[in-house]
């Protein structure tokens, strides 16, 4: 696609509910990241993937957060027994994963409200 | 581990004058310094990047400093227009290729 998406764009739930968060990113990049972002805050790292594998998940806040990625494309985000402090903007981004190509393209972002 | 500092948190500058944010890191390493603008409700984009092996880059308005040696870098923002205001990040990428982000500048034009 022509840029990273991320669905859904918003999504409110129950406190100890599970979510799933979806990313794709763009075509034919092999490296794929997931941050959170708090109100006002900036940026924080959760995990990395080279291609299907994840050499980087200790951003992870607690085991209710997981993901996975499969074909070397989409990614999904999920959180177990969602806690109130899970809400958030959670970002997706995507790069080439090439030396020399490090930068990183984000996505709109999905907005996660728990109640 | 890394450590973006970013500053300042808020700035508000009159249409046309000119923008400075600056920012220091600490990982020796680092070799790679993007800075991203966000507006409200969407993800951040980029805007200009610099590498290690180069001082200044320039882009229209916009432009990068980086001092290696003192451990910092800044971006300049040049006739500023209200389009401008937005949120900037800062970032860094370490010796583990992880990008580390600044806490954001908080940018408004005033008309």
């Amino acid at each position: 696609g022509a840029g990273v998406s991320q669905s859904p764009s918003n999504k409110v739930t129950e406190k100890g509910k599970d979510v799933e968060l979806r990313c794709d990113p763009i075509s034919g990049h092999t490296a794929l990241y997931w941050y959170r972002q708090s109100l006002g805050q900036g940026l924080e790292f959760l995990i990395y993937f080279q291609g299907n594998s994840a050499p980087d998940k200790s951003g992870l806040p607690s085991d209710r957060f997981s993901a996975e990625r499969t074909g070397g494309s989409v990614s999904t985000l999920t959180i177990q027994r969602t806690q109130q402090e899970d809400s958030a903007v959670y970002l997706c981004a995507s790069s080439s994963g090439l030396a020399g190509q490090e930068t990183q393209y984000f996505g709109p972002g999905t907005r996660l409200l728990v109640l | 581990g890394e450590n973006v500092e970013q500053h300042p948190s808020t700035l508000s500058v009159q249409e046309g004058d000119s923008a400075v944010i600056k920012c220091t890191y600490s990982d020796s390493a680092s070799n790679y310094f993007p800075w991203y603008k966000q507006e409200l409700g969407k993800g951040p984009q980029l805007i200009i990047d610099i590498r290690s092996n180069v001082g200044e880059k320039k882009d229209q308005r916009i432009a990068v400093t980086l001092n290696k040696t003192a451990k910092h870098f800044s971006l300049h923002i040049t006739e500023t227009q209200p389009e401008d205001s937005a949120v900037y990040f800062c970032a860094e990428l370490g010796g583990n290729e992880k990008l580390t982000f600044g806490t954001g500048t908080r940018l408004t034009i005033i008309p």
